[in-house]
């Protein structure tokens, strides 16, 4: 099973671009990146993913090397509602729908 | 309408006590799954059900008995409860199990049960 590596913590300001990078470098060929975002008090809520390259969606880009073995989460111009803990995960689609998750990575976004 | 509902969302208990926690989604879901965050944020599966049928069962002490009337419903039932049962118990649901290339499944998280065991 891919085991991922992020930063435990990051500090950013408001209107930053933030980027976060996860390093996975047991990933399988079946596997895709997976990152979801929690806040306090609730569960962990899925935000994008991707298998190669570049994906975009209305809440992020995920940028991922042609190797596969990193990626990084990067988040336009955040703002305080943005601190949240950020995991990145590699979806063991062969573990019958189990979800792996690593320490992730705890964003403070400050005014 | 809350897509994965939980109950209670607080509980607290003393040691040696049997608890409940219900869990219900309205997502048409056939998967759900019993998942335990502890004090240092790591998220860990604890069981999985497909259609009332267990499919995954991780080491989980035998205390830990999760039930599954119907696909919309799991619930968690602890015996004997120990202080190292304190942590936030969420339950999940997805669309399917195991399918690859499929995104994310729709999964979609409650948003927890806070067991403190004193």
């Amino acid at each position: 099973l891919a085991k991922t590596t992020q930063p435990i913590s990051m500090d950013s300001y408001e209107g930053q671009e933030v980027n976060i990078t996860c390093s996975h470098n047991n990933i399988a060929t079946n596997d895709y990146i997976t990152w979801y975002q929690q806040f306090p008090s609730q569960g962990p809520r899925f935000i994008i993913q991707g298998y190669k390259t570049k994906v975009t969606n209305e809440v992020a880009s995920l940028f991922i090397p042609a190797d596969r073995k990193s990626s990084t989460l990067s988040l336009p111009r955040v703002s305080l509602s943005d601190t949240a803990v950020y995991y990145c995960l590699v979806a063991a689609y062969n573990q019958g729908g189990k979800l792996i998750f690593g320490q992730g990575t705890e964003l403070s976004v400050k005014p | 309408d809350t897509a994965v509902s939980q109950t209670p969302k607080y509980l607290v208990t003393q040691m040696g006590n049997d608890k409940s926690i219900k869990c219900e989604q309205n997502l048409g879901h056939d998967t759900m799954y019993w998942y335990k965050q502890d004090s240092k944020k790591f998220l860990k599966i604890m069981f999985s059900y497909n259609n009332k049928e267990l499919i995954i069962n991780e080491t989980v002490p035998n205390r830990f008995s999760p039930k599954s009337p119907d696909k919309a419903h799991l619930n968690l039932h602890i015996n004997s409860l120990e202080l190292g049962d304190s942590a936030v118990y969420f339950c999940a649901s997805s669309q399917e199990r195991g399918q690859p290339y499929r995104g994310d499944y729709g999964y979609t998280f409650g948003s927890g049960t806070r067991l403190t065991v004193v």
